[in-house]
């Protein structure tokens, strides 16, 4: 089955950790983002990649790191430099190319920092 | 003016009544425009997409777009409890080009009481 795995689906972090979230596709999809969700928000862009070994900033990308060195792979690294990273993750994938900008979803990391 | 306006509700419809959802954008140029519903806890998942004036239907689903007036809706027929969930519209944002990002907006909360 094609889709989108998130690990973990649970994450605690203390403070001054940096902690790494998981995220896998085989939909052989080019581009792939990561959100944030914050209760009773939208979804918020961290940072996005539409070709392996490229990335850029999405809208609140400070305190977070990302790294895509396989198409498949794009894992999300909270650092300690972000104040309030309690929050709902998710990471989403899309073909490449401006009349497909459909993005499917994974099940999310819910990160609490304790 | 927020890029994707949605009102957050809760709207709250019987079962079996039509729930009429709606979601206004600021971007005249968008050409793709997508509704997800997201369960409580869950993620985002694409519902309906919709590319041209008019109206898209899919089972007990309709999406209608409006590109004059800069709207877009989504109906829902016969609606069941089941159907009870957030549902966020999405649009590309202003120059965002062929990045393949998406605005969503706040969502709208759907309650169908049986």
């Amino acid at each position: 089955d094609g889709g989108i795995t998130q690990s973990p689906k649970y994450l605690f972090r203390k403070e001054g950790q940096n902690v790494t979230l998981s995220c896998e596709q085989n939909l052989n999809h080019d581009a792939m983002y990561w959100y944030r969700q914050d209760p009773g928000q939208g979804l918020r862009l961290i940072y996005y990649s539409q070709i392996v070994n490229d990335f850029q900033k999405g809208d609140i990308a400070e305190g977070y790191s990302v790294s895509r060195e396989k198409k498949e792979s794009f894992p999300l690294t909270v650092t300690s430099a972000q104040k309030n990273p309690t929050a709902f993750y998710l990471c989403a994938s899309s073909r490449q190319g401006a009349s497909y900008n459909e993005q499917f979803f994974g099940p999310g990391t819910r990160l609490t920092v304790l | 003016q927020k890029e994707v306006e949605q009102n957050s509700g809760p709207l709250s419809v019987p079962e079996g009544a039509i729930a009429s959802l709606n979601c206004t954008y600021s971007d005249r140029v968008s050409q793709s425009f997508f509704w997800y519903r997201q369960y409580s806890g869950k993620s985002p998942e694409l519902i309906m997409s919709i590319y041209s004036n008019g109206d898209k239907e899919d089972g007990r689903f309709t999406a209608q777009l409006n590109k004059a007036s800069q709207y877009v809706s989504l109906l829902i027929r016969d609606s069941q409890p089941s159907d009870s969930a957030t549902y966020l519209c999405a649009v590309p944002p202003v120059g965002s080009g062929n990045t393949g990002k998406l605005i969503f907006g706040q969502g709208t909360t759907l309650q169908v009481k049986p």
